[in-house]
């Protein structure tokens, strides 16, 4: 049952173009959601987050929108720049039962490709 | 300040063998997680540390992976006896809580292959 789904598993821009990731979500307990980029041999390093209460948020190059009714977020790269070329993975957080803990659950990434 | 250090970085180890990984967190982040990244999918939390206890470990496969973190500082993830099916990077990550708001740090991860 994967409850964080992103359905392409590649994206190729060319370079200062926009680039679109797409992340869909089943859980509807999810409130908080987060993309972390992945270089290879490296761990994911956040990049932008966006809670449930709001619908965009943006940070230089990078914004997150976010759809509830539609259970759908995105990220927005503009420009693209090659060094963005990395694996993106969207993340949900739900508060773990009922207590104060939260728990992270991540979709499968989709790799992006910037060419110059 | 010094990320989170992970060693060793790769492991190849035969079926029904035992392996160790080792995770030092950032200073200071009271939080600990240990995930399992399969190749294709994205990292899965297999126990979760809040100081030296643990807050999280439903889907730690509790018959053959181990995990502590005495002190509440370093941690070890142990396997005995490895899968072929338990081939898959295990990463580190800490925070300073647990609220989502508060970012998680990964390490580099172990690359584990079992044969």
């Amino acid at each position: 049952d994967q409850q964080v789904k992103q359905n392409s598993p590649s994206l190729s821009v060319q370079e200062g173009r926009i680039s679109i990731l797409n992340c869909d979500y089943t859980n509807s307990m999810f409130d908080y959601f987060l993309w972390y980029k992945k270089y290879p041999a490296e761990g994911p390093t956040f990049l932008i987050s966006i809670s449930s209460i709001k619908d965009k948020n943006e940070d230089g190059r990078f914004t997150v929108f976010l759809n509830k009714s539609a259970k759908h977020l995105s990220l927005h790269i503009v420009p693209s720049q090659p060094g963005d070329s990395a694996v993106y993975f969207c993340a949900a957080s739900a508060r773990w039962r009922g207590g104060s803990n939260y728990k992270l659950t991540f979709g499968k990434g989709t790799l992006l490709t910037v060419n110059p | 300040e010094a990320g989170v250090a992970q060693s060793p970085r790769y492991k190849i180890i035969e079926k029904r063998q035992s392996v160790a990984f080792w995770c030092n967190p950032i200073s200071g982040h009271a939080t600990l997680y240990w995930y399992q990244q399969i190749l294709g999918q994205g990292p899965k939390l297999l126990i979760q540390f809040q100081n030296n206890g643990v807050v999280d470990d439903s889907q730690l496969p509790k018959d053959r992976f181990s995990a502590e973190r005495l002190k509440g500082v370093d941690s070890t993830l142990k396997i005995q006896p490895a899968k072929l099916e338990d081939s898959a990077v295990y990463l580190c990550a800490s925070s300073r809580g647990l609220a989502p708001s508060y970012e998680q740090y990964f390490g580099p991860g172990t690359r584990l292959t079992v044969t």
